[in-house]
């Protein structure tokens, strides 16, 4: 049982690189988000999606950019990678009314 | 605007006392309230949840108190176990939205 899955693990990018990072879940859930972990600031809520072809904006979500073309995958788009944007990164999935998150083991980035 | 606040960076706890871990919120619509876990390197790890209609949530050595008119939940763990020293972060969600709000966290140590 996968539950969600987030690639890659680590990743290195130099500033101005554009990279997408993986999100895939296998519990058809509806809701699918994005957060970005930072020392002190705990989560913070990028970009989520309350089922395919709806998408919308959360706390943080200049840099980024995301689609849901499919109830399984959510891919974070960062555009062109700044320092800033140096995070551990969660993706999470939820069934629709039952807000308990299922989150994956999360993609460190640094930018360089 | 931080509407989920954990004031306790970290707890220190001995093996088998209890650990209380605060969490304050501002906004009034949230009705249902989460505690996560996380280890580090590890994605959080769902823990125990509230609803805005009970008051009380009890599951083995974990038990969430929420208090409606102060805006404040608490999780309590009893006894505390070397295991338990992790980070964890409060969250709440109004449950039509499809995203969580977070703490900052707490990070727990439990000695011997």
């Amino acid at each position: 049982n996968a539950g969600v899955t987030q690639t890659p693990k680590f990743q290195v990018l130099k500033t101005g690189q554009s990279m997408t990072l993986q999100c895939a879940q296998d519990m058809n859930h509806e809701y699918m988000s994005w957060y970005r972990q930072d020392p002190g600031m705990g989560l913070r809520l990028i970009h989520y999606s309350v089922g395919a072809g709806i998408t919308d904006q959360g706390e943080v979500p200049n840099g980024y950019n995301v689609s849901r073309s499919t109830t399984e995958d959510f891919p974070l788009r960062l555009l062109s990678a700044a320092p800033s944007q140096t995070s551990v990164y969660f993706c999470a999935s939820s069934s629709a009314g039952l807000t308990e998150a299922f989150f994956g083991q999360g993609t460190r980035l640094t930018v360089v | 605007d931080q509407q989920v606040k954990q004031n306790s960076p970290s707890l220190s706890v001995q093996e088998g006392r209890i650990s209380i871990l605060n969490c304050d919120y501002t906004n009034s619509m949230f009705d249902y309230f989460l505690w996560y876990k996380k280890y580090p390197a590890e994605g959080p790890t769902f823990l125990i949840s509230i609803s805005s209609i009970k008051d009380k949530n009890e599951d083995g050595r974990f038990t969430v108190f929420l208090n409606k008119s102060a805006k404040h939940l608490s999780l309590h763990i009893v006894p505390s176990q070397p295991g338990d020293s992790a980070v964890y972060f409060c969250a709440a969600s109004v449950i039509s939205w499809g995203k969580l709000q977070f703490g900052a966290g707490t990070q727990v140590v439990v000695t011997p």
